[in-house]
C-alpha cells in the first residue's frame, strides 16, 4: 500500500518570498508522483507530475518538484509567491503502469500575506 | 488541456431522495473515471473507479448500493446518492483518465450535495 504525508497543514509565506511545500511518500514498488492545486470551490487542477526521467520538474504558474527516491520526497518550490497562488496544495501518488489510482495527502493550505 | 466537466455544480435535496451528479470528458475519451469524496478542509477520498462498460469498482468502506455508478460511455459516468441523509452532504469530484496520455487524471469542478 501506498501513503502520502504532508506535514503542514497551513504555511503562511510573505508575497514574492519563496516557498516550499514538503510532501513524502512511501510505496513498495516505483511510484509516479503529482502536485494539484485547489482554488476555493473549484476541482483540482495539475501542477506537475513526476514519471520518470529528470528528477527536478517544472510546472505551471512558476513551480517546480524535485523528486528525491532516497528521501522519498517530492517537496513543491516556487521562489517568489504571488497572491493568486493562495489555494490548496495537494500532493499524490500513483502506482502507474496501468494502475492510475492516486492516493492523495491532507493537504497544505497556501496562505500568501501581502 | 483535457477538459472534464460536472452537473449540477452543487444541490440541495431533502433526505431520503436520490440524486444523480454526472461526470463528462468533453474533449478526449475516458476510458478510466474516479469518483472522490472531500468533507470539508480534508483531503480527496476515492470512493470508486469505474471504466467504461464493466462494473465499477469501490474502495473498502463504501457502500456500492448507496453510490451507484455507471459508466456507459467513453465520455459519461454517473454517481447516484440514493437515499441520501445529511452525512452524504460533501464535495464530491470526478476524474477522468485520457486513455492518451497514461497516468495523468483530469479532475472535474465538484458537485456539492447538501442533504437536509
Amino acid at each position: 500500500a501506498q501513503s502520502v504525508t504532508q506535514l503542514d497543514s497551513q504555511v503562511p509565506v510573505f508575497e514574492e518570498a519563496p516557498v516550499e511545500l514538503r510532501c513524502n511518500y512511501s510505496s513498495s514498488v516505483s511510484v509516479y508522483l503529482f502536485w494539484y492545486v485547489q482554488y476555493p470551490n473549484q476541482g483540482l487542477q495539475l501542477l506537475l507530475k513526476y514519471l520518470s526521467g529528470s528528477t527536478l520538474v517544472k510546472g505551471i504558474n512558476g513551480f517546480e518538484a524535485e523528486f528525491n527516491k532516497s528521501q522519498t520526497s517530492f517537496h513543491l518550490r516556487k521562489p517568489s509567491v504571488h497572491i493568486s497562488d493562495t489555494a490548496e496544495y495537494f500532493c499524490a501518488v500513483s502506482e502507474g503502469f496501468g494502475n492510475e489510482k492516486l492516493t492523495f495527502g491532507t493537504g497544505t493550505r497556501l496562505t500568501i500575506i501581502p | 488541456g483535457a477538459v472534464v466537466s460536472q452537473h449540477p455544480s452543487w444541490v440541495i435535496c431533502k433526505s431520503g431522495t436520490s440524486v444523480k451528479i454526472e461526470c463528462r470528458s468533453l474533449d478526449f475519451q475516458a476510458t478510466t473515471m474516479f469518483w472522490y469524496r472531500q468533507f470539508p478542509k480534508q483531503s480527496l477520498m476515492l470512493m470508486a473507479t469505474s471504466n467504461e462498460g464493466s462494473k465499477a469498482t469501490y474502495e473498502q468502506g463504501v457502500e456500492k448500493d448507496k453510490f451507484l455508478i455507471n459508466h456507459a460511455s467513453l465520455t459519461l459516468s454517473t454517481l447516484t446518492v440514493t437515499s441520501a441523509h445529511p452525512e452524504d452532504s460533501s464535495f464530491y469530484i470526478c476524474s477522468a483518465g485520457d486513455r492518451g496520455l497514461r497516468d495523468t487524471q483530469y479532475f472535474g469542478p465538484g458537485t456539492r450535495l447538501t442533504v437536509l
